[in-house]
C-alpha cells in the first residue's frame, strides 16, 4: 500500500530553471494538497484540489502552478526557480479534507 | 498573521513522564483541530483530532484537550516513550468549510530522554 508517493526526493536547480514535482496517491482520495515547509516554520499551503479538474490557490501560490487531470496525480510546477523557493515540499491527500496523508517530501535547493 | 501558534519550539521530558504540548489559535471560526507527528525525512502523520463540540479526546497514550473560551488546546502523552521524539504540529480547520483547508502551527520538537 504505497499511499502518497512524491518524486524526486532531492533536487538542486539553478535560478531560472523549471521543474515539476510529482505526486501520486493510490487511495482514491478526492482532496489533494501541496505544502512547503521552510526551516523552523509550519506547513504553508501552496495549492489544493477537491477533485479532478478542480484546483485553487492556497496561502503562497506565487511562482507555482498545478494541474489535476486524474484523481491519482497532482503535479506541482515551478516555472522560473528562485532562491526563495528553496524548501521542503509535501504533497498530501485526504478523503474528507482534514485527516491528510502526506508523502515523504521533496527537498529542493535553488542555487 | 499566525492563526495557529505553538510558542514553545522544543520540549524535553524523561521517559515515562507526561509530555504536554500546547497550541493556541486566534481564529474563532476554527472548529476542528488536529495533531500531526513528524519524524526527520518523513512526511507528517495524523495523530489525533478533536471537534469543538468536545473538550477531550483520547486515543491510547494520547489525549487532546480543547478550551474554546481560551482558544487553547493541548496534547498530553502519557507515558512518554523515546519513540515519541519527533516534531508535533498543531493544525486547525473550519469543519463546515467547503474547502477543508488546514492551518498549521510551526511545530514543537519533543525529545524524550531514556
Amino acid at each position: 500500500n504505497a499511499g502518497v508517493t512524491q518524486t524526486p526526493k532531492f533536487r538542486i536547480l539553478k535560478i531560472g530553471q523549471s521543474m515539476t514535482l510529482q505526486c501520486t496517491q493510490d487511495m482514491n482520495h478526492n482532496y489533494m494538497y501541496w505544502y512547503r515547509q521552510d526551516p523552523g516554520m509550519g506547513l504553508k499551503l501552496i495549492y489544493y484540489s477537491v477533485g479532478a479538474g478542480i484546483t485553487d490557490k492556497g496561502e503562497v501560490p506565487n511562482g507555482y502552478n498545478v494541474s489535476r487531470s486524474t484523481t491519482e496525480d497532482f503535479p506541482l510546477r515551478l516555472e522560473l526557480a528562485a532562491p526563495s523557493q528553496t524548501s521542503v515540499y509535501f504533497c498530501a491527500s485526504s478523503l474528507q479534507g482534514w485527516e491528510q496523508h502526506f508523502g515523504d517530501g521533496t527537498r529542493l535547493s535553488i542555487l | 498573521d499566525q492563526q495557529v501558534k505553538q510558542n514553545s519550539p522544543s520540549l524535553s521530558v524523561q521517559e515515562g513522564r507526561i509530555s504536554i504540548l500546547n497550541c493556541d489559535y486566534t481564529n474563532s471560526m476554527f472548529d476542528y483541530f488536529l495533531w500531526y507527528k513528524k519524524y526527520p525525512a518523513e512526511g507528517p502523520t495524523f495523530l489525533i483530532s478533536i471537534s469543538s463540540i468536545k473538550d477531550k479526546n483520547e486515543d491510547g497514550r494520547f489525549t487532546v484537550f480543547l478550551n474554546k473560551s481560551a482558544k487553547h488546546l493541548s496534547l498530553h502523552i502519557v507515558p512518554s516513550q523515546p519513540g515519541d521524539s519527533a516534531v508535533y504540529f498543531c493544525a486547525a480547520s473550519v469543519l463546515t468549510g467547503a474547502n477543508s483547508k488546514l492551518t498549521f502551527g510551526k511545530g514543537i520538537t519533543l525529545s524524550v530522554r531514556p
